[in-house]
């Protein structure tokens, strides 16, 4: 199966600030199908990214995704205020499905 | 709008078996899989399987096979997943999600809220 390795493991920025969080796969995801979700404690998951760029409906224009083979990045072009939570990268080209470990974006 | 409620909190003693339902509104149930994600305390979520609604196809992760069992009751928009010979290791927090079935690719799109399930003796 695919592991997916997310850094930093931890980042602690300011609102206003860039984020760019990276993940990789241990071997190439077929049709760069990779997603990006983002998750809020007490709250259910949100799809922010799928298809490695694409944005699901609702998501601001602050969050795009970039990428392939097994180098992936979301970037978050200004922080907010609501946009401190976990992000997991998630691939489902390949069976099984798998998920990176996380990366925590905190206020600085 | 599109929802996934889910049921609540669930105690079991090892060896146990448990039944979290999904309950969905907001779209054609038919039209959308349903997937089950586990994510055990500080760790990474873990997919376990989908089920399709339409025609009742489903697969099961190697990790979860002949212990897990995935329906759906489409007179209710229900989705369900029971787990058998529950282990202390199985404690963590349950998610359904909807999953848009495309051509090419199968993916996540909306999140239920979870469900904790603690097995303990």
């Amino acid at each position: 199966e695919i592991v997916l390795t997310q850094s930093p493991g931890t980042l602690s920025l300011s609102p206003g600030e860039r984020a760019s969080l990276s993940c990789r796969a241990s071997h190439s995801v077929t049709g760069n199908f990779l997603a990006w979700h983002q998750q809020k404690p007490g709250q259910a998951p949100r799809l922010l990214i799928y298809a490695t760029s694409s944005r699901a409906p609702g998501i601001p224009d602050r969050f795009s995704g970039s990428g392939s083979g097994t180098d992936f990045t979301l970037t978050i072009s200004r922080l907010e205020p609501e946009d401190f939570a976990v992000y997991y990268c998630q691939q489902y080209g390949n069976s099984p499905w798998t998920f990176g470990q996380g990366t925590k974006v905190e206020i600085k | 709008q599109v929802q996934l409620v889910q049921s609540g909190a669930e105690m079991r003693k090892p060896g146990a078996s448990v039944k979290v339902s999904c309950k969905t509104s907001g779209y054609v149930f038919t039209s959308f899989a349903i997937t089950w994600v586990r994510q055990a305390p500080g760790q990474r979520p873990e997919y376990m399987g989908w089920i399709n609604p339409d025609n009742g196809n489903k697969h099961s992760a190697q990790n979860f096979r002949g212990r897990v069992t995935l329906t759906t009751d489409t007179s209710t928009r229900t989705a369900s997943m029971e787990l058998k010979s529950l282990r202390s290791d199985d404690t963590a927090v349950y998610f359904c999600a909807r999953v848009i079935m495309g051509g090419s690719s199968w993916f996540i799109d909306f999140w239920g809220r979870g469900t904790l399930v603690t097995v303990s003796s």
